[in-house]
This record gives structure tokens, C-alpha cells and sequence, in this order.
């Protein structure tokens, strides 16, 4: 049973480029929910999807959007990307009630 | 603003020792709460949940919560140099909501 997949592992990218991310919940969940972590710090949530729909949403600007489809993977999109997006991005998926399975993240570096 | 508050440590154990790491929620309404586990440089891993006053115990780990005092913690016996890591308390928002994390807490345990 293959856990939540994130691609790629690793990425490197310029001031004011965009960016996709990607993921690939827990077979069975139909929840994914997007987290960014910066070194030292807990995650920090950025935007739940369910049922194809942005179902809740943090304290993240406009420049961070997102998509689910169909068949429950999801992307994380980026714009003008700033020095600050300098992360590890975590992506989680969830049945309802259930603690969240992390997967290994993809970290962004933005020069 | 919800917030959950750890201590960042560092916390140093003796190998052999019981370590114990707290959590206070600002949320009284929360319901679920989760210990992860996060190694440097890798993604959080779920250890524990709890829904309900009390203990709960799974093998060396026992999670306590407190919803009156609006606390949970985590007690690891027999601590190994293996469980050094930064253990992260989440509590979810709502039913379905996202989850809110705390900055961790270091954990070293010296042979």
C-alpha cells in the first residue's frame, strides 16, 4: 500500500519564477492538505482540498494556489516566487477523523 | 488565533530514561490530538492520537490529555538514542479542519 508521494524531492528555483508541486495521497484518502515548514518551525498550513474544492485555507497570500483531481492527487502552485518560499513543503492526506500521513516533502530552494 | 505551545528544548535524556514533552492548546473546543515524530531532514511521522481524557498507551509511548487544563503530553520510557528527533503536537480544528502544530521539541537521548 503505497504512502502520500510528493514530487520532486528537491527543486531549485530564481526570485519571481512560478512552481508546481506535486502529490499523490494514501490509497484510500480523500483528503490532501498542503504545509509548509521552515527550518526550526512547525508546519504551517497552508490549504485543505476535498471533493475537488478548496475547503479551508491559512494565512497564505494569493500567490499560493492549488488544485485536486479526480482521483484525489493534488498540486501546489507558486507564483512570483519570493526568497521567504524557501521551504520543505509537506503534503498530507486524511480520512476524516484520522491523524494525517505526511509525505517526504519536496524542498524548495529559491535564489 | 489558535495556537499550540511546545517547548523547543533542547531536551536531554539519559539513554534509559523516561522523557516527557508537553503541549497547552489555546482551542478549548479541540478534540483530537497528535504526536509526530520528524528527523532532520525528513517528514513528520504520526506516533500517537488522542480523542479523550486520560492516557493512552502503545508500547514505550503514552500520550496524556488534559482538556480541562487544555494540555497533552508525551511520555517515551526507556528512551533510545534512536528517538532523538523533534516531536511535533498538532491539534486538529474541528472535525475536519486542519491541523495546528507546534514549533517541536528537540529531543536528545545520550548513550
Amino acid at each position: 500500500d503505497a504512502g502520500v508521494t510528493q514530487s520532486p524531492t528537491h527543486l531549485i528555483k530564481t526570485r519571481g519564477q512560478q512552481v508546481t508541486l506535486r502529490c499523490s495521497p494514501k490509497s484510500g484518502h480523500d483528503t490532501v492538505s498542503w504545509y509548509q515548514q521552515a527550518l526550526g518551525q512547525g508546519p504551517q498550513f497552508i490549504f485543505q482540498y476535498y471533493e475537488e474544492e478548496e475547503r479551508q485555507r491559512g494565512n497564505f497570500p494569493d500567490r499560493f494556489s492549488g488544485h485536486q483531481f479526480p482521483n484525489y492527487s493534488s498540486e501546489l502552485n507558486v507564483n512570483a516566487l519570493l526568497l521567504g518560499d524557501s521551504a520543505l513543503y509537506l503534503c498530507a492526506s486524511s480520512l476524516v477523523q484520522n491523524g494525517y500521513t505526511f509525505g517526504s516533502g519536496t524542498r524548495l530552494t529559491v535564489v | 488565533q489558535k495556537e499550540v505551545e511546545q517547548n523547543s528544548g533542547p531536551l536531554s535524556v539519559p539513554e534509559g530514561a523516561i522523557a516527557s514533552l508537553n503541549c497547552t492548546y489555546s482551542d478549548r473546543g479541540s478534540q483530537s490530538f497528535f504526536w509526530y515524530r520528524q528527523y532532520s531532514g525528513k517528514s513528520p511521522e504520526l506516533i500517537m492520537s488522542i480523542y479523550s481524557n486520560g492516557d493512552k498507551e502503545d508500547g514505550r509511548f503514552t500520550a496524556q490529555l488534559n482538556k480541562a487544563s487544555q494540555y497533552v503530553s508525551l511520555l517515551i520510557r526507556d528512551s533510545q538514542p534512536s528517538d532523538s528527533a523533534t516531536y511535533l503536537c498538532a491539534v486538529k480544528e474541528g472535525s475536519q479542519g486542519n491541523l495546528i502544530f507546534g514549533k517541536g521539541t528537540k529531543l536528545s537521548v545520550k548513550p
